[in-house]
């Protein structure tokens, strides 16, 4: 069974000031790793994703993320914060291998961003 | 708008009553998922069609739901007998697959909230 566990229910940063999103996964395959972003009233969008090539994976809006297989992680960086960042991010994994698996979510950080 | 489309946005519903969503994919996905989501929790899958078949049912979808695909187009979920435990935003997600691995790129609509008195 796959599944991720997001180890900080809330962070809270100040603008221009790096952010840290932390997230652990657990998969019995070759797991494809996703991080989403939510905004309040808004549909969930894709971030950046993980499917096998680099380790280190570069998204929109200024995030990267690095998988680390030896530690089963897939944290969420960004240099500055800005405030438009402030919302709810999920961690996610599916099974790469399997091509049919749905995701599996976290529970969620949520990023606030003080002027 | 080419993106993923959902109705209604709302519904207020009473307990016991039966409720009826739409989700419209991205015209070219063939997969279609629905999640569903609680308060301070992420998504949970429900199911998922490649096409017009059903191929996934989460152990959450009880019997009380049921999903269809009809056309392997858009996609309707049906609750019966709503419970206030059903309360939650649903969120539906479409995805191109092409045989050549798990690459689940999703992209999600905005979610139909449902509220259960």
């Amino acid at each position: 069974a796959q599944s991720v566990t997001q180890l900080d229910s809330h962070v809270s940063v100040s603008e221009g000031t790096p952010v840290l999103l932390r997230c652990n996964y657990s998969s019995s395959y070759s797991p494809s790793l996703f991080w989403y972003v939510q905004h309040p009233n808004k549909g969930l969008q894709l971030l950046l994703k993980y499917t096998s090539a680099a380790t280190l994976v570069k998204g929109i809006n200024g995030f990267e993320a690095e998988f680390k297989k030896s530690e089963t992680s897939f944290h969420l960086t960004k240099p500055s914060a800005h405030m438009s960042d402030a919302a709810e991010y999920f961690c996610v994994v599916s099974d790469r291998n399997s091509g049919n698996t749905p995701l599996v979510f976290g529970k969620g950080t949520r990023l606030s961003v003080i002027a | 708008d080419t993106g993923v489309s959902q109705n209604p946005r709302h519904k207020i519903t009473k307990r016991g009553q039966n409720v009826t969503f739409r989700c419209d994919p991205i015209s070219e996905h063939n997969r279609l998922y629905w999640y569903r989501q609680t308060l301070g929790q992420g998504p949970e899958f429900l199911t998922y069609f490649q096409n017009e078949a059903q191929l996934e049912k989460s152990r959450l979808l009880s019997d009380r739901f049921s999903a269809e695909r009809p056309k392997g187009s858009f996609s309707t979920l049906e609750i019966q007998r709503t419970e206030q435990g059903d309360s939650a935003m649903y969120l539906c997600a479409s995805s191109l697959e092409t045989g050549q691995g798990g690459r689940n790129e999703q992209f999600f609509g905005p979610g139909t909230r449902l509220t259960v008195l």
